[in-house]
């Protein structure tokens, strides 16, 4: 069954101290992985799509790498503005129309 | 470009009651989809399309119609409200996957949907 974990589901940080946020997915073949922000009360908002193990993408203070088996969004010295919750989806090969969603994790950056 | 838009952004109904949330787009894109969104589930695809005309079910389809009469619009019914259908309900659109590429997926800001 494919599946998408995140890792931890909570996480408060302190303003300046970097983590990482974990997705670990089992699909019967990757197509694409996302990241996407999403503040409360709004839509998510599109950060990153990986394919291939390896791969790294950069925006702001967020880097999110991709392996066989999980995918990382690192947060370098985040700020207050930060806080969100983080959404990981995957795309499913052969199934252009079939993304599955993790449940997020709530990152809360304390100033 | 006013994005995807989603109305209304709050509504009750009582367990039996029909309704239908509406969706448009003004990016022209193909695809369109629905989730609903609870506490501790995550987003689960509802139903999806990818041009006018076409419809298909996703992960959690039972109890919701849709149709796509246009490439803009995508309204999504509830035939038979149930407190079960208590949720926020966010579409989502998008260019297909070109080249091998998925393209960037917009939300709308959500529908909060309360059934007593």
């Amino acid at each position: 069954e494919d599946q998408v974990t995140q890792s931890p589901e909570a996480l408060r940080l302190q303003e300046g101290e970097s983590s990482s946020l974990n997705c670990s997915y089992t699909v019967s073949g990757l197509r694409g992985l996302f990241w996407y922000r999403q503040d409360p009360g709004k839509g998510p908002e599109f950060l990153f799509t990986l394919y291939s193990a390896g791969e790294e993408k950069e925006k702001e203070r967020l880097k999110a790498t991709l392996t066989k088996k999980e995918s990382f969004l690192h947060i370098t010295a985040p700020k207050p503005e930060d806080s969100a919750t983080y959404l990981c989806a995957v795309g499913i090969r052969n199934r252009d129309d079939k993304i599955i969603f993790g449940k997020g994790t709530r990152l809360h950056i304390l100033p | 470009n006013a994005g995807v838009t989603q109305t209304p952004k709050f509504q009750v109904l009582k367990t039996g009651q029909s309704m239908t949330l509406q969706c448009a787009q003004d990016m022209n894109h193909e695809y369109m989809s629905w989730y609903r969104q609870d506490p501790g589930m995550g987003l689960r695809l509802i139903h999806y399309s990818v041009g006018a005309g076409i419809t298909d079910q996703g992960e959690v389809p039972n109890g919701y119609n849709v149709s796509r009469s246009t490439t803009e619009d995508f309204p999504l019914r509830l035939l038979s409200a149930a407190p079960s259908q208590t949720s926020v309900y966010f579409c989502a659109s998008s260019y297909l996957v070109t080249s091998g590429a998925y393209n960037e997926q917009f939300f709308g800001p959500g529908t909060r949907l309360t059934v007593l």
